[in-house]
């Protein structure tokens, strides 16, 4: 089955710092990504949807400007925390479906910890 | 985009048959029903997806009645290692859908 990696699993950080998350498709093209941000005992919240060459769309609530994401390519995919505060912890988690196939099949990346002190 | 209502929780033992029911009353005609199971701190895996009646792979089935407003997710024959988080999604194969996911089932398998 089709891949997706992220990187890095588990970041820690202090409190102002910015944080890059990668996400990659290893084996097949994805013009679109879907980032997501889950608190401990809650479902996955959608942040945003990521375009290959075009600028992301934020769902409601989220802050474009602190939530920074580029797609510049059709295999990755990078989310951007900048300013980071502890309230931004969470886990991350990218998805994809493979270009031209169906959006109800996502594949998932493992997700990555993000701790701000 | 049609809401989906699952129970939050379902506990069960080793090798039982476990049924995970899901309702999605504003189901459009273009709509599919996929399921995903998560394991903590791991991101989502799909497990199957149907449309209507029946589909079987090697995990799971999946039964749809004709009105498809509700999906059942059957997993035979349970082990410790299915204890996980089952959510149901329903939208079109489109590039306009959205995935977006509801609370989720968490399956607590007993030896």
């Amino acid at each position: 089955g089709a891949v997706v990696s992220q990187h890095p699993s588990r970041v820690i950080c202090k409190s102002g710092t910015s944080v890059k998350i990668e996400c990659r498709s290893l084996d097949f093209q994805a013009t679109t990504m879907f980032w997501y941000r889950q608190f401990p005992k809650q479902s996955l919240m959608l942040m945003a949807t990521s375009n290959e060459g075009s600028k992301a769309t934020y769902e409601q609530g989220v802050e474009k400007d602190k939530f920074l994401i580029n797609h510049a390519s059709l295999t990755l995919s990078t989310l951007t925390v900048t300013s980071a505060h502890p309230e931004d912890s969470s886990f991350y988690i990218c998805s994809a479906p493979m270009a031209g196939g169906s959006y109800n099949e996502q594949f998932f990346g493992p997700g990555t910890r993000l701790t701000v002190l | 985009l049609a809401k989906t209502t699952q129970p939050i929780s379902m506990d069960s033992y080793e090798g039982q048959e476990v049924n995970i029911t899901c309702s999605h009353n504003n189901i459009a005609t273009n709509d599919y029903i996929t399921w995903y199971q998560q394991f903590p701190s791991q991101g989502p895996r799909f497990i199957i997806q149907g449309y209507k009646t029946k589909v079987t792979n090697e995990v799971a089935s999946l039964f749809i009645p004709a009105d498809r407003k509700s999906s059942t997710l059957s997993l035979p024959r349970v082990s410790l290692s299915d204890t996980a988080v089952y959510y149901c999604l329903v939208g079109d194969s489109g590039g306009s859908y959205i995935p977006t996911f509801g609370r989720g089932t968490s399956l607590i398998v007993h030896p």
